[in-house]
């Protein structure tokens, strides 16, 4: 069985900070790994994607993610926040079966103030 | 690009009423296709999803059912709403395993 972890439900940063958002993994297969990005009141849409090519990969909006498989984790971030990063974001694995469903963490929601 | 179109937007239902929302998609065909269910403060929890016409798996027992009658028609339903069963629902679309979902922009229910 696969599962996510996102570590804080809620982050808070200045404008121009770095951004930091941990998710940690747990799966018995080499996983595939994802993280969106939801606006207030809408679905959500696909920042990076993690598919056991390069460790470190980028993303929409500036944003990037490196796997580390020693420690099993898939943090995002971006050297300088935004206003408009304001969000909810998730970071989510692969099933293990051949339908492409995704298993997803809690979210965290992601706060900028200026 | 796929394109998600669900609706409606905002249901307010009350406890014991029948439920659908109807999720098509354009721009793929043969898509696998999702629901979920984004609760306050839970994340998304797969509902159900569909790899094919007439093919629907269930991931968690619930008050709900999915059908898919057409290629990139899907449709969540409920006999009877339970005041548990309000959240926020998202469609989604993919294509071949591992391939990214496209979402649908959701439809916010509430059950009173």
């Amino acid at each position: 069985a696969q599962s996510v972890t996102q570590l804080g439900s809620h982050v808070s940063v200045s404008e121009g900070a770095l951004v930091l958002l941990r998710c940690n993994y747990s799966s018995s297969v080499p996983p595939y790994l994802f993280w969106y990005v939801q606006y207030p009141n809408q679905g959500l849409q696909l920042l990076l994607k993690y598919t056991s090519a390069a460790t470190l990969v980028k993303g929409i909006n500036g944003f990037e993610a490196e796997f580390k498989k020693s420690e099993t984790s898939f943090h995002l971030t971006k050297p300088s926040a935004h206003m408009s990063d304001a969000a909810e974001y998730f970071c989510a694995v692969s099933g293990s079966s051949n339908t492409g469903k995704l298993i997803f963490g809690q979210g965290t929601t992601l706060q900028v103030k200026p | 690009s796929q394109t998600i179109h669900q609706w409606p937007a905002t249901l307010v239902q009350p406890v014991g009423s029948p439920l659908s929302l109807e999720c098509t998609v354009e721009g793929t065909s043969n898509p696998n296709l999702y629901w979920y269910r984004q609760a306050a403060g839970r994340g998304l929890q797969l509902l159900f999803y569909s790899v094919g016409i007439g093919q629907i798996s269930s991931e968690v027992p619930q008050n709900l059912s999915a059908s898919r009658p057409q290629d990139r028609q899907f449709i969540l339903s409920s006999k009877k709403l339970l005041l548990s069963d309000s959240g926020f629902y998202l469609c989604a679309s993919s294509g071949t395993f591992n391939e990214k979902l496209f979402f649908g922009s959701g439809t916010q229910l509430s059950v009173l």
